[in-house]
């Protein structure tokens, strides 16, 4: 079984469609998180949630709105996409310091 | 604040010869420290983490980092490189007191037959 497991793993899109993507990870983590990984492979942390509550909150903006309906799910909702969302999202959820990463959800915006 | 710098973007070496990845850290505290592989097109995988017992630590498919509190270091190393090992790999620092993660700007390893 996948521990960390996100959907879709590819999502194309015209620019101005608000879209999602799912998270679930079976791991029994309470802390999850979204990262953000550009062209250049940089990851940088968006946001953080623990037991379903908001820890961290980089800044990103607020078109991206992450939503945990319980502490094994945390999704991620774009609205009105633009060119310069076009990334590789990674979910991952930790424990003890040691995170797991899902496989990573190639959003590409056209 | 915490942070990692990945002194080189890109390692290029041949299948057999050893693998040095350097990483260095800059931490107030007591740092928590990592390392990931990201193979082409998958998600990140740990390979080792320092969390402040052996200053050598040994990983998965025989890496292994030593913890270097006078250099501030923390560099990866493997005796023998194998084709499989070309990969993307992240030094990551944890934020101290969350499990904030902060990565390096990555390090790509070739590896030459």
């Amino acid at each position: 079984d996948t521990a960390v497991s996100q959907t879709p793993k590819y999502l194309v899109t015209q620019m101005g469609n608000d879209k999602s993507i799912k998270c679930e990870q079976n791991l029994g983590h309470d802390t999850m998180y979204w990262y953000k990984q550009d062209s250049k492979k940089f990851l940088k942390i968006m946001f953080s949630y623990n037991n379903k509550e908001l820890i961290i909150n980089e800044t990103v903006p607020n078109r991206f709105s992450p939503k945990s309906p319980d502490k094994a799910h945390l999704n991620l909702h774009i609205n009105s996409l633009e060119l310069g969302d076009s990334a590789v999202y990674f979910c991952a959820s930790s424990a003890e310091g040691e995170a797991f990463f899902g496989q990573g959800t190639r959003l590409t915006v056209v | 604040a915490q942070s990692v710098t990945q002194l080189d973007s890109h390692v290029s070496v041949s299948e057999g010869t050893p693998v040095l990845l350097r990483c260095n850290y800059s931490s107030s505290y007591s740092p928590s420290l990592f390392w990931y592989v990201q193979h082409p097109n998958k998600g990140l995988q740990l390979l080792l983490k320092y969390t402040s017992a052996a200053t050598l630590v040994k990983g998965i498919n025989g890496f292994e980092a030593e913890f270097k509190k006078s250099e501030t270091s923390f560099h990866l190393t493997k005796p023998s490189a194998h084709m499989s090992d070309a990969a993307e790999y992240f030094c990551v620092v944890s934020q101290h007191n969350t499990d904030k993660l902060i990565f390096g700007t990555g390090t790509r390893l070739q590896v030459f037959p």
